[in-house]
């Protein structure tokens, strides 16, 4: 069965410093976004992505993140110059058809800025 | 926005038994989606289910539109049952995709 897939599955990293989360959807998906869940807390949408440029994006997603598919298949989230509150699981997730339909979520990057 | 309540928020059961968790949902909705946080994390899909029931194993969900709400069924319950279970709704006149999460469902299971 298809599944999305993230790496790294734990990165750690010092504040300031830029990181590059990396996604694989699911081949045949059109329709790209990323979550971000905070330890303890409740999963929150970061951004949406069709047709190579953002659809929509939440107020958590500030300048310091961009997202990008560079090469039709992987799907990256960056944020420029991590802070101590960047610490969290972030999620990626895609839809064929869009998000009337079933996301299929992958199983996260964990994200410790120190 | 819509408004996503869960409940229980915390669960505790014995191996063997059965539950049933709750999405109520305050406006209707295109999308809603139930899943299955493990202990390590990772969120793992268990139903897309805007409308109707469906079953997988021993879990069910039933989603009634009309009344704004969603149930989740686990039956015959195991140990590796235990982690968060979230509840997922994108509201009519939505984006894209942007599903709003309930805070979940911690479920403890033991032995």
């Amino acid at each position: 069965e298809p599944e999305v897939t993230q790496t790294p599955s734990h990165q750690v990293t010092q504040m300031g410093q830029e990181v590059i989360l990396r996604c694989v959807p699911i081949s045949n998906h059109l329709y790209f976004y990323w979550y971000r869940q905070i330890l303890g807390q409740k999963v929150e949408f970061l951004v949406s992505f069709y047709n190579n440029e953002i659809s929509e994006k939440s107020e958590i997603f500030d300048d310091q993140f961009s997202v990008e598919r560079p090469d039709g298949s992987n799907f990256t989230l960056k944020i420029r110059s991590t802070k101590l509150e960047d610490s969290a699981m972030y999620f990626c997730a895609s839809s064929d058809h869009g998000g009337f339909y079933e996301q299929y979520f992958g199983p996260g990057t964990r994200l410790t800025v120190t | 926005g819509i408004q996503v309540e869960q409940s229980p928020p915390d669960l505790i059961l014995q191996e063997g038994a059965n539950s049933t968790l709750r999405c109520n949902f305050s406006d209707s909705v295109n999308n809603l989606q139930w899943f299955h946080q493990n202990p390590w994390g990772q969120l793992i899909n268990l139903f897309y289910i805007p409308s109707g029931t469906k079953q997988n194993g021993r879990l069910s969900a039933t989603t009634v539109a009309t009344e704004r709400y969603s149930l989740l069924y686990i039956s015959s319950s195991q140990t590796t049952d235990s982690g968060v279970y979230f509840c997922a709704v994108l509201g009519y006149g939505g984006s894209q995709g942007n599903l709003i999460f309930g805070k979940g469902t911690k479920l403890s299971v033991k032995p």
